[in-house]
């Protein structure tokens, strides 16, 4: 089955940090760009960050460039995103999701979605 | 404040057509074709409706379909049905440093 599952959210303190992890199956992972999208309580959707197939090129939204770390390990199929020195206003579900065409860089556009995991930043 | 803009809502009765229109300017929208729609439905993850301006993935609807004019983009819902009720988010590539930007979202209700 195609599908993404992603794990390692929860509740941190400001500044602190936590890593998501976003287990892929049913597709061939590597041929494809990854990117996480958030969405904060009640409001619209926020691309955060993509990484090419390889995992060579890397992109990042400007509220989080700088504090946060996108990369993958084909060899899982797994994509991760590190975030740190983590703010109020990050609070968010977090999604993963797969590029919709196959190719060495992003065409921007996502086929496949997780169905999120819930990263809370309160003191 | 989302970078491109989408009316909150819209309403229409089942059967009829809607219109959802997606304002940015000539450093996405109108300067590529790589604009999106995803509907989602409370609770659920987004789903790919249309992508590259016009493309419809396979198992969408053609019920479904979308259009660029400029710098506005639009997402056209024709026949509709209850289960079309949710939220509608466009998206564009942007060529400023942010990459992505998607519109505020847009509650769609089926009368």
């Amino acid at each position: 089955e195609v599908q993404l599952l992603e794990s390692g959210g929860g509740l941190v303190q400001p500044g602190g940090s936590l890593r998501l992890s976003c287990a892929a199956s049913g597709f061939t992972f590597s041929s494809y760009a990854m990117s996480w999208v958030r969405q904060a309580p009640g409001k619209g959707l926020e691309w955060v960050s993509a990484i090419s197939g390889s995992g060579g090129s890397t992109y990042y939204a400007d509220s989080v460039k700088g504090r946060f770390t996108i990369s993958r390990d084909n060899s899982k199929n797994t994509l991760y995103l590190q975030m740190n020195s983590l703010r109020a206003e990050d609070t968010a579900v977090y999604y993963c999701a797969k590029d919709g065409t196959s190719g060495s860089y992003p065409y921007w556009y996502f086929d496949l979605w997780g169905r999120g995991t819930l990263v809370t930043v309160s003191s | 404040q989302s970078a491109l803009t989408q009316p909150a809502s819209v309403s229409g009765s089942p059967g009829q057509s809607i219109t959802i229109s997606c304002t940015g300017t000539s450093s996405d929208v109108g300067g590529y074709n790589y604009v999106s729609w995803y509907q989602q439905h409370p609770g659920k993850a987004p789903k790919l409706m249309i992508y590259e301006v016009s493309n419809r993935p396979s198992g969408v609807s053609n019920r479904f379909s979308g259009s660029k004019s400029g710098n506005t983009a639009s997402l056209t819902i024709s026949g509709l049905q209850a289960e079309d009720e949710a939220d509608y988010y466009c998206s564009s590539y942007t060529s400023s440093s942010t990459y992505v930007v998607f519109g505020g979202g847009t509650k769609l209700t089926v009368l």
